[in-house]
């Protein structure tokens, strides 16, 4: 079936440094999300994306934290700078449309703060 | 905001059996609650949803039952298979798929 895919997998980085994490949603879908995991809690939700704006976003949304599709490419979360608490996995998720509700979600990239 | 609420976090059964997973949420205004599966090392993948409108929905093996009073929904999986082990997870939304996620149920089904 579809698949959204996300690399890369696992990303390891020092505390301070930008990271960007790219999604490659199914192709005709035009709704974009991202939630985050931490370890043994729920998978939360970060933000959503159509027509390249960002439609809502959480609280956990701070200000280091940005997404965009440049061009129909990848839909990436960049995170600058980095912190500690980032530390989580990170799932992307796409939709065709506004009336269609079932969610494709990538496995996730787990992203390592040191 | 919404709160949901996964009561079982883990639950095993034999195959054949019944096994139930329950959910609560808080916010009154929610009207989707989709499940979803993630088997190990794969992705999250949709199940069965129900909307408010309806208080039950079947697919197959599986049932969902919705109790708008109670706000409760539940996942019933009859005639378990080995291959239904897998984490569950039950999720709630009033509207542009800003889901509320449970924390997931491990279910176990044993041969």
């Amino acid at each position: 079936g579809p698949k959204v895919l996300q690399i890369p997998s696992h990303q390891i980085i020092d505390m301070g440094q930008m990271v960007t994490l790219n999604c490659d949603p199914v192709s005709n879908h035009l709704y974009f999300y991202w939630y985050k995991q931490i370890l043994g809690q729920q998978m939360e939700f970060l933000v959503n994306f159509y027509n390249g704006k960002v439609m809502e976003k959480s609280k956990l949304f701070k200000d280091q934290f940005s997404v965009e599709r440049p061009d129909g490419s990848y839909f990436t979360l960049k995170i600058q700078p980095t912190a500690l608490e980032d530390s989580a996995v990170y799932f992307c998720a796409s939709l065709p449309g506004p009336t269609n509700e079932r969610l494709f979600f990538g496995h996730g990239t787990k992203l390592s703060v040191l | 905001g919404e709160k949901v609420e996964q009561h079982e976090s883990t639950l095993s059964v034999r195959e054949g059996d019944s096994a139930v997973i329950n959910c609560t949420y808080t916010d009154t205004a929610s009207s989707y609650f989709p499940w979803y599966k993630q088997e190990a090392g794969k992705s999250l993948h949709f199940v069965i949803d129900i909307r408010s409108n309806v208080d039950r929905k079947q697919s197959q093996r599986l049932t969902v039952l919705l109790d708008k009073k109670a706000k409760r929904f539940s996942l019933h999986i009859t005639a378990t298979q080995p291959e239904d082990s897998a984490i569950y997870f039950c999720a709630a939304s009033a509207g542009y798929n800003k889901l509320t996620f449970g924390k997931g149920t491990v279910l176990l089904v044993s041969p």
